[in-house]
């Protein structure tokens, strides 16, 4: 298995609270990802990054910002919780090829 | 733009009978396939992948999937099924060539195998 923890594994948050997701990976790779899974829908990109301090905004970034500090930790954060993001939040990372990208446990976010 | 259409959002099988699930995607360009499982309350685990070579690819627990160019298809075989293999299964493409960021997923297929 991929080196990849997600914290906190399950949160309630009231709707207008700020919430931060945090991944860490042991891999050292130097790309890291932040998914949302949510029925019917599939897995869709919200953000990434290609290394410390370098992000990019993927298919549903509204509402998220990310930040990179350090190679081992991405952070995912929600300004201002809502109920529409209420999801389940899945960190990934690629291998050094990239062809492969794998995935870490998934945090579960309700937003009340 | 690519895109990823996974035709049965749920299939329903017996235990030890063969299955099929289907992928077809859309791109103007090369691309390498995926298929990942997802069991309950878990991450996604990778299957098989396509990336260039014989088309018929070979994965984990005794799944397998042939890329059909001409078809822009990926479908995903097992020819006899077992209860543990009751999970979630998506497909997923990306572009050769192009960003580690764009992988894009199907919505997915639940397979539920019966006893």
């Amino acid at each position: 298995d991929a080196g990849i923890t997600q914290s906190p594994r399950h949160k309630v948050t009231e709707t207008g609270t700020p919430v931060t997701l945090r991944c860490h990976q042991t891999e050292n790779h130097r790309y890291m990802y932040w998914y949302r899974q949510d029925p019917g829908h599939g897995l869709r990109l919200i953000h990434y990054s290609y290394g410390v301090k370098d992000t990019d905004k993927g298919e549903v970034s509204d509402g998220y910002s990310v930040s990179r500090s350090k190679t081992e930790d991405f952070l995912l954060t929600l300004e201002s919780a809502t109920s529409s993001q209420t999801s389940v939040y899945f960190c990934a990372i690629s291998s050094p090829s990239g062809n492969t990208i794998y995935f870490g446990e998934g945090s579960w976010l309700t937003v009340v | 733009a690519q895109s990823v259409t996974q035709l049965d959002s749920q299939v329903p099988v017996f235990e030890e009978a063969p299955v099929e699930l289907r992928c077809n995607y859309s791109s103007s360009v090369s691309v390498y396939l995926f298929w990942y499982v997802q069991y309950p309350n878990q991450g996604l685990q990778l299957l098989l992948k396509y990336l260039s070579g014989s088309t018929l690819v070979k994965g984990i627990n005794g799944f397998e999937a042939e890329f059909n160019k001409s078809q822009t298809s990926f479908h995903l075989r097992k020819p006899s099924v077992h209860i543990s293999d009751t999970a979630e299964y998506f497909c997923a493409v990306r572009n050769y060539g192009g960003s580690q960021g764009n992988l894009i997923f199907g919505k997915g297929t639940k397979l539920s195998v019966k006893p």
